[in-house]
């Protein structure tokens, strides 16, 4: 199993510019949610799933969408960037309360 | 709501020594307990976590972590420290009952820098 994979690893973008920062589990996990790392802040939850077709907001998700098509993928897109959105961005999923498992993160520069 | 601090945002030590790595959690309700370690430049990886059962849990790398109630603590620990154990440190709690069970609060991290 590849686990949780994330792509790209690292993107610069400009102010204004919309990208999908993809995320994929083979695990066939129903639970799966995005964070976003910065300095000092710990990780902070933007979205999450608890299966296909499901989203809701977390504690950050202003600039941020997300959808859930199947049950493998959970891309995050921001729609018009902004410095505030520098970080790095971590994906995780889940099949029970037991553990998360984490992606390698996404780490994102806007300019 | 819950939440969860971690009292030092840096923890230096020399190689040997032993290390614990502060957490509290507020919450109104039952918890699950977690800590998760970051090395440089990866991805989040559990280390050990307390769901029910004996308060004091431990990893398969040295380190323990033990469920306090009465303190709302779930301190980590480890009696003699590598330099490999240099790496961020997350607590986290979860709340079990309802459907909010899967979401996970963390701490804002410890950094612990083993020195040789």
């Amino acid at each position: 199993n590849a686990g949780v994979t994330q792509t790209p690893k690292f993107q610069v973008l400009k102010t204004g510019q919309s990208m999908t920062l993809q995320c994929a589990q083979d695990m066939n996990h129903e639970y799966m949610s995005w964070y976003r790392q910065d300095p000092g802040m710990g990780l902070r939850l933007i979205h999450y799933s608890v299966g296909a077709g499901i989203t809701d907001q977390g504690e950050v998700p202003n600039g941020y969408n997300v959808s859930r098509s199947t049950t493998e993928d959970f891309p995050l897109r921001l729609l018009s960037a902004a410095p505030s959105q520098t970080s790095v961005y971590f994906c995780a999923s889940s099949y029970s309360y037991n553990e998360q498992f984490f992606g390698p993160g996404t780490r994102l520069t806007v300019l | 709501a819950q939440s969860v601090t971690q009292l030092d945002s840096q923890v230096p030590v020399f190689e040997e020594a032993p290390v614990e790595l502060r957490c509290n959690y507020s919450s109104s309700v039952s918890v699950y307990l977690f800590w998760y370690v970051q090395y440089p430049n990866q991805g989040l990886q559990l280390l050990l976590k307390y769901l029910s059962g004996s308060t004091l849990v431990e990893s398969i790398n040295g380190f323990e972590a033990e469920f306090n109630k009465s303190q709302t603590s779930f301190h980590l620990r480890k009696p003699s420290v590598h330099i490999s154990d240099t790496a961020e440190y997350f607590c986290a709690v979860s709340n079990p009952s309802g459907g909010s069970n899967y979401k996970l609060t963390f701490g804002k991290g410890t950094l612990l820098t083993v020195n040789p």
